[in-house]
């Protein structure tokens, strides 16, 4: 079955790049035709969706998020990729990636999901 | 934006209780909503799709209904491993979540 798995720093700068990779194992990341997306909870608050990238590399972003994220694919490696720009403080959080379904009106909920890796914003 | 609102914030029940999770959208989403429960240092589980369809391996137990601006999980009878936060998504238009109901031991 699909499985995913984040990695990435634990702890970023202020105003540096957050960077992070989920990794992709039990499918291929390029068939099939799903949604791949990225999304975070801030400690003891609730779930942000922050975007996604479609099998074909298509994206699509949070607007809140919009002018600091990209989201990518490297189907060599079966991976997608978080990148944040010039992070604060208010981007500590717990990240995860996760998949939505597919088809029978599955598309839009996260079906399969990582377990999450905390980063945390300090100098 | 879509925004949705649980009610309650947190619920306390006993084992055995039927339980009750509103959800309410800013504006009509028709069936896009999805319910996840979520423990503490883990990540959410998806339990109900396109509002009322039990993803796979979910127990009847949980039930979810509603379609527009309002939406429902029900859980018929709460087990030990029930207790949790629940969040609701709606994905007709971007996703977002609400802001979590905790249902704690009464």
């Amino acid at each position: 079955q699909v499985q995913l798995q984040e990695s990435g720093p634990g702890l970023v700068n202020p105003s540096q790049t957050l960077s992070l990779t989920c990794t992709v194992s039990g499918g291929s990341i390029s068939r099939g035709g799903y949604y791949w997306s990225w999304l975070r909870q801030h400690p003891g608050k609730g779930l942000e969706w922050i975007g996604y990238v479609y099998s074909r590399g298509n994206t699509y972003y949070n607007p809140s998020l919009k002018s600091r994220l990209t989201i990518s694919l490297d189907t060599s490696k079966n991976q997608f990729s978080l990148r944040l720009s010039s992070v604060t403080a208010a981007d500590t959080a717990l990240y995860f990636c996760a998949r939505e379904g597919l088809g029978d009106g599955s598309v839009g909920s996260f079906h399969i999901w990582g377990q999450g890796t905390m980063v945390t914003v300090s100098s | 934006d879509i925004q949705m609102t649980q009610s309650p914030s947190t619920l306390s029940a006993s084992v055995g209780d039927r339980v009750t999770i509103t959800c309410r959208a800013s504006q009509s989403i028709g069936s896009w909503l999805a319910w996840y429960q979520q423990k503490p240092g883990k990540a959410p589980k998806l339990l109900i799709y396109k509002a009322s369809i039990l993803e796979s391996g979910v127990p009847s137990r949980f039930s979810g209904s509603g379609s527009g601006t309002e939406f429902t999980l029900t859980i018929s009878s709460l087990q030990p491993d029930d207790f949790a936060t629940y969040y609701c998504q709606q994905n007709n238009s971007f996703r977002t979540f609400g802001q979590g109901t905790k249902v704690e031991i009464k």
